[in-house]
C-alpha cells in the first residue's frame, strides 16, 4: 500500500463541516503559492493558486488565504466531502525560475 | 491515456545497480521536473529542465542524473542505486511562465535492497 504520509499531521473533520488546512512557508521573497491534493496511489493534483499580490482567492468550495506578514497560507474547504480525504500540500515559488518548494503535507480525514 | 506517463510504475532493484526512470508527456510543455517523495517530507526537487538539452539541479541532485533529448521525454537515472534512494518518484510538466500548475505523473515507486 501507499506509505506516503505515515508521519503527517492529520486533520479529522465531520462530513459537511468546513476544513481549514494551514501552512507556514519559509521565504519572504516567495511570490507564488499553490495547494495540491494527493490521493493514495496518485500524483498530486492542483487545487488552487495565489500570487503574492493577493491575500485571498476563491475557487469551487475552496478558498486560499495568504498572510505575508506572518508567512502563512491556509486552504479552506467548504462542506467537506468524503472525496476530499487526501494529503494536502502547499508549495511556494521563489524567484523567476519556477522551482516549487513543497511543504511536508497534512492528511485530511473526513468522518461520515 | 495519461498526459504524463511514468515507467516503470514499480521497480525493485539491488544496491549498486543502474536504474532509469522514464517520463513522457503529451501536453506539449517545455518544462519538465523530477521530484522525490519520502514519508513526512513532501516532495523534493531533484532536477528540472526548461527545454531540450537544458538541465538544472534541484535541492537533492546528488546521486542522480537526467537526460532531456526530446521535448516530450525526461529520464532520471541512478547510476549506482543505494537503499536510501528508496522512494516514490514523480515527474511533472509545466508550460512556460512563472505561474501555473505542475502536472504530475502517477509516480514510480523504487525500492533499493
Amino acid at each position: 500500500g501507499e506509505s506516503v504520509g505515515l508521519h503527517l499531521p492529520t486533520l479529522s473533520v465531520q462530513e459537511g463541516d468546513n476544513s481549514i488546512i494551514n501552512c507556514a512557508y519559509s521565504n519572504s521573497a516567495s511570490d507564488y503559492f499553490i495547494w495540491y491534493k494527493q490521493e493514495s496511489g496518485k500524483g498530486p493534483q492542483f487545487i488552487i493558486d495565489i500570487r503574492s499580490n493577493m491575500d485571498k482567492r476563491q475557487g469551487q468550495r475552496v478558498t486560499v488565504l495568504l498572510n505575508k506578514t506572518v508567512k502563512h497560507l491556509s486552504l479552506q474547504i467548504a462542506a467537506t466531502q468524503p472525496g476530499d480525504s487526501a494529503v494536502y500540500f502547499c508549495a511556494e515559488n521563489i524567484g523567476s525560475s519556477y522551482k516549487l518548494i513543497f511543504g511536508s503535507g497534512t492528511r485530511l480525514l473526513v468522518r461520515p | 491515456d495519461a498526459d504524463v506517463t511514468q515507467t516503470p510504475r514499480n521497480r525493485i532493484t539491488k544496491t549498486g545497480k543502474r536504474i532509469m526512470l522514464e517520463c513522457s508527456q503529451t501536453k506539449g510543455h517545455d518544462r519538465m521536473y523530477w521530484y522525490r517523495q519520502d514519508p513526512g517530507l513532501g516532495l523534493r526537487l531533484i532536477y528540472y529542465s526548461f527545454d531540450v538539452k537544458d538541465i538544472n539541479k534541484g535541492e537533492i541532485s546528488d546521486g542522480y542524473s537526467v537526460s532531456r533529448q526530446a521535448q516530450a521525454k525526461f529520464s532520471l537515472s541512478l547510476e549506482s542505486a543505494i537503499p536510501n534512494q528508496t522512494a516514490l518518484y514523480f515527474c511533472a510538466t509545466k508550460e512556460r511562465g512563472n505561474t501555473g500548475e505542475l502536472f504530475f505523473g502517477e509516480g514510480s515507486r523504487l525500492t533499493v535492497l
